[in-house]
């Protein structure tokens, strides 16, 4: 079975400092990887994918993540964090095979606060 | 992209009712989902949607507690039946075609009294 796992349940950083936000999944086979973000009484958004291609992947709002296949982690990351990115981060893999196509593992969420 | 509109985005109800929620997309998808994330927790997927047949449901959640409907590629419908205050979520409908990331509504906020 396919599963991310995000080890911190938050995350505190001044503003204008980088943000990281750890995930690490385990596949059996190619992974297919997402970044989600959550704001408050909001559904989730879209922040970036890893299917294939260059290991650093750019995203919305500034945010990047970098797929490191030998550690199996895909770590989001943002060189300068601001107050607005205040949010609960879902670290996702996609099944890609059998029954299970097209169903998203999500990890527990990692909670950022960005203080001014 | 696809854009989902879900209603309603939040209710009230008294436990032993039921309550659907209305998932509609913007395009025909191949895959519809219905999660459920618990207060302060991550997304639970409660089944699969299959259009013109009977949902897949995941471990744990059954259909008589949670019937799904999806008449066609556009539209779903999850129904919470004789709801207990353990039912209080956000229910989210989502899809995703092929190798696509996946989109969200703006979920249900249920809460049962």
């Amino acid at each position: 079975a396919q599963s991310v796992a995000q080890p911190e349940d938050q995350v505190n950083v001044a503003e204008g400092n980088p943000l990281t936000v750890k995930c690490t999944y385990s596949v059996s086979g190619n992974p297919y990887l997402f970044w989600y973000v959550q704001y408050p009484n909001r559904g989730l958004q879209f922040l970036l994918k890893y299917i294939t291609g260059d290991n650093l992947v750019k995203g919305s709002y500034g945010f990047e993540a970098e797929f490191n296949k030998s550690q199996t982690s895909f770590h989001l990351k943002k060189p300068s964090a601001l107050v607005s990115d205040s949010a609960l981060y879902f670290c996702a893999v996609r099944d890609v095979g059998g029954d299970s196509w097209g169903k998203f593992q999500f990890g527990a969420g990692t909670q950022v606060v960005v203080t001014p | 992209s696809a854009v989902i509109s879900q209603k309603p985005s939040r209710d009230i109800c008294q436990r032993g009712t039921s309550l659907t929620i209305q998932c509609q997309v913007d395009s025909q998808v191949t895959m519809m989902f219905w999660y459920r994330q618990q207060p302060g927790q991550s997304l639970t997927l409660i089944a699969t949607a299959n259009q013109g047949s009977e949902a897949t449901y995941e471990s744990g959640f059954v259909i008589d507690k949670f019937p799904i409907s999806r008449p066609n590629l556009t539209f779903s419908t999850l129904t919470v039946s004789n709801m207990s205050p353990e039912d209080s979520s956000i229910y989210l409908c989502s899809v995703t075609t092929w190798n696509t990331e996946a989109f969200f509504g703006q979920g249900t906020r249920l809460t049962v009294v």
